[in-house]
């Protein structure tokens, strides 16, 4: 069965520090790969996507970039942290092919301070 | 463009309640839909989904039919438990929008024993 994992669970991070989040899918091969946030109370805004190694596509324009060095692995980064950027970080991924279905992973919560 | 409309919560009940969630979408083509819930703490998972008009989709008491005529998938139960707390996301994916999920702002359900 497939499995998808992220961390870590929490993060508290003070402004201006750099960020790195990984997520890791296990069960399945060529995944398309999302990256997720949701504010507090809000609903989901999508971060980015990929659809194979190398190959990431940004939605919304901000201080977060996203890298699949594998075919498994999807990381999120940042070079410095804003206040803003605290919210609940979800990754998920999709079947390539039949992308309709998402799987998503437990979460990282962040909290710049 | 695509978009998801649902009701705003927070929507309170007593445990054995009937439950109604209401959702509208807008589409350009013949998406997908489907309600996602996220218990606290989680990452969201898929509750049930439906891929054509008429269709009806349902898992664990829940119950939504896909309204082509009134572009809707509202979402109900006849009988809720103090478990059905969560929130709960309406989304399409269509596959003129890239097979994308676009997610409503979600509905946060507390139910009362």
């Amino acid at each position: 069965s497939q499995t998808i994992h992220q961390w870590p669970a929490t993060l508290v991070q003070p402004v201006g520090s750099p960020l790195s989040l990984e997520c890791t899918v296990e069960g399945t091969s060529n995944p398309n790969l999302y990256w997720y946030r949701q504010a507090a109370g809000r609903g989901l805004q999508l971060l980015f996507y990929s659809v194979g190694i190398g190959q990431i596509s940004s939605e919304v324009p901000q201080n977060l970039s996203a890298s699949r060095p594998q075919d498994r692995q999807f990381i999120l980064s940042s070079k410095k942290l804003l206040l803003s950027d605290s919210g609940f970080y979800l990754c998920a991924w999709s079947v390539r092919g039949a992308q309709e279905t998402q799987y998503f992973g437990p979460g990282t919560r962040l909290l710049v301070l | 463009g695509n978009s998801v409309t649902q009701m705003e919560g927070p929507v309170t009940l007593s445990e054995e309640a009937f439950l109604t969630i209401n959702c509208t979408y807008t589409a350009t083509g013949y998406p997908s839909l489907f309600w996602y819930v996220q218990y606290p703490g989680e990452g969201l998972q898929l509750l049930l989904k439906a891929t054509k008009a008429d269709d009806k989709g349902s898992n664990k008491g829940f119950e939504a039919t896909y309204r082509k005529e009134t572009t809707s998938f509202h979402l109900e139960k006849g009988s809720v438990q103090v478990s059905d707390s969560a929130v709960y996301f309406c989304a399409l994916s269509d596959r003129t929008g890239g097979f994308k999920t676009i997610f409503g702002a979600g509905t946060r359900l507390f139910v009362k024993a």
